[in-house]
């Protein structure tokens, strides 16, 4: 069963700092690795996906590079701002016919201060 | 990004009543859609994949006559929650893939079972 560890569970940094948020996987055979950002109270917001044969994503001030042989992603934010302030969930999708299905890790809960 | 709604976004209601969430993909069309679960804290625990014009497939553990899930369009899943009880309270989130498996999130919806 595929089980998806994030490190550090909680991050409080002042602003303008770069900051490395972990996530490892179990089983390497993956489809996909999305990152998320959750608002308390709110649904998710997709931030990266990153597919199997991909090392890394970029969107703006976010960097997300995979390592599938050793089970390893992590998301880069440059910069930090205290709109930054979330909640980041990593998951992974497998193949087969458990396609979309998706495992969640516990996420990491990031506060940047001004 | 792709456009997932929720309804309602909030619900209060008695033990015993049936409650229904409404799980819409905006602008793309999705023969699968998932239905997640999340406590306070927690991370995402997913319950069941809906499929459009078959049963759903319901997570070990998830009553499925507690649970009642209809794929009634490629744009609608819903989610009946029977006889709601205080323990059923919990925020519940829907998502649907699009493209290379992106996966989607709704708002979700706070239940809340006095």
């Amino acid at each position: 069963k595929q089980e998806v560890t994030q490190i550090p569970a909680a991050l409080s940094v002042p602003e303008g700092e770069n900051l490395v948020l972990n996530c490892s996987f179990t089983d390497s055979a993956i489809y996909n690795l999305q990152w998320f950002r959750q608002d308390p109270g709110k649904g998710l917001t997709s931030l990266l996906l990153i597919q199997s044969s991909q090392r890394e994503q970029t969107s703006g001030r976010l960097n997300a590079s995979l390592d599938k042989s050793s089970g390893r992603s992590t998301l880069y934010i440059a910069a930090s701002q205290p709109g930054d302030s979330a909640t980041y969930l990593c998951a992974v999708t497998v193949g087969g016919s458990t396609l979309g299905r998706l495992y969640f890790g516990r996420g990491t809960q990031l506060t940047v201060w001004p | 990004g792709a456009v997932v709604s929720q309804h309602p976004s909030r619900v209060i209601c008695k033990s015993g009543t049936s409650v229904k969430i409404e799980c819409r993909s905006l602008d793309f069309q999705a023969t699968t859609m998932f239905w997640y679960r999340q406590f306070p804290k927690q991370s995402l625990m997913l319950m069941a994949t809906s499929n459009e014009g078959s049963k759903a497939t319901y997570e070990q553990g998830v009553e499925k006559d507690k649970f009642l899930i209809n794929h009634a369009s490629l744009t609608l899943s819903t989610l009946t929650v029977t006889s709601a009880h205080p323990e059923d309270s919990s925020f519940y989130i829907c998502s649907a893939p699009r493209g290379d498996n992106e996966q989607f999130f709704g708002p979700g919806t706070r239940l809340t079972v006095l």
